[in-house]
């Protein structure tokens, strides 16, 4: 099983709609959870944290569930400018050693 | 400007010919990390270093090399470059909180595509 597993999609998506991503973690002792965006053969960049409570920025939402170990990314009213991949990232313990865990990714399509 | 800076961006070499991809930060950070990126396979990490002079193999460090000689500089090194490390490199850096733990964002460069025939 994978660390950090991601539905690679694509998602395609008329504009205006909401769509939501799901990302599971195999590590229970993990401790920060982050949504990067990665535009096609560019570097990742932060998205959001997210935070046990759940945050929102803007029309982006976090989740986390620790109890079943996946965290989700909601967003709402899509805009072409959203089609991207969506990398999760897990920080984790690993053998005594901090480090970063990403999932595969998932593609979103906004279409016109 | 915060940044992260890799070099080159692009390179087409030869087999066996030795080459260094450098990568240095402006934000003072104790974390350092390489990662290659593959279609299908995601990023992988090469190789990290949570210090000076403090390396760390990651999951993919076969037929790589790196050193931290100084805080902002972390250089990712091909001795002998085969045409399976064609591919797309990221270094990123992050701050250490005080617990020792990684917690923050991690900052990444623009890329290097790398290409080994």
């Amino acid at each position: 099983r994978k660390e950090v597993e991601q539905d690679p999609g694509p998602f395609n998506v008329p504009e205006g709609a909401t769509v939501a991503f799901n990302c599971t973690y195999s590590n229970s002792a993990s401790q920060s959870f982050f949504w990067y965006r990665q535009d096609c053969r560019k570097e990742p960049k932060l998205l959001m944290s997210v935070y046990s409570s759940g945050n929102e920025d803007g029309r982006f939402t976090a989740q986390l569930n620790r109890a079943s170990q996946y965290i989700s990314l909601l967003i709402r009213d899509s805009k072409l400018s959203d089609s991207a991949t969506y990398l999760c990232v897990v920080n984790g313990e690993t053998s005594g050693t901090y480090k970063y865990i990403f999932g595969t990714g998932t593609r979103l399509k906004v279409l016109a | 400007e915060a940044q992260v800076t890799q070099n080159p961006r692009y390179l087409i070499t030869v087999t066996g010919k030795k080459l260094t991809v450098t990568c240095s930060q402006n934000m003072n950070h104790e974390y350092m990390s390489w990662y290659r990126q593959d279609p299908g396979l995601g990023l992988r990490q090469i190789y990290y270093s949570m210090n000076v002079e403090v390396t760390d193999k990651g999951d993919v460090p076969e037929g790589y090399k790196v050193s931290r000689k100084e805080k902002r500089n972390f250089p990712l090194i091909l001795e002998s470059p085969s045409p399976n490390q064609t591919s797309l490199y990221f270094c990123a850096s992050s701050l250490r909180s005080r617990t020792s733990r990684l917690s923050g964002e991690l900052f990444f460069g623009e890329g290097s595509r790398l290409t080994v025939l």
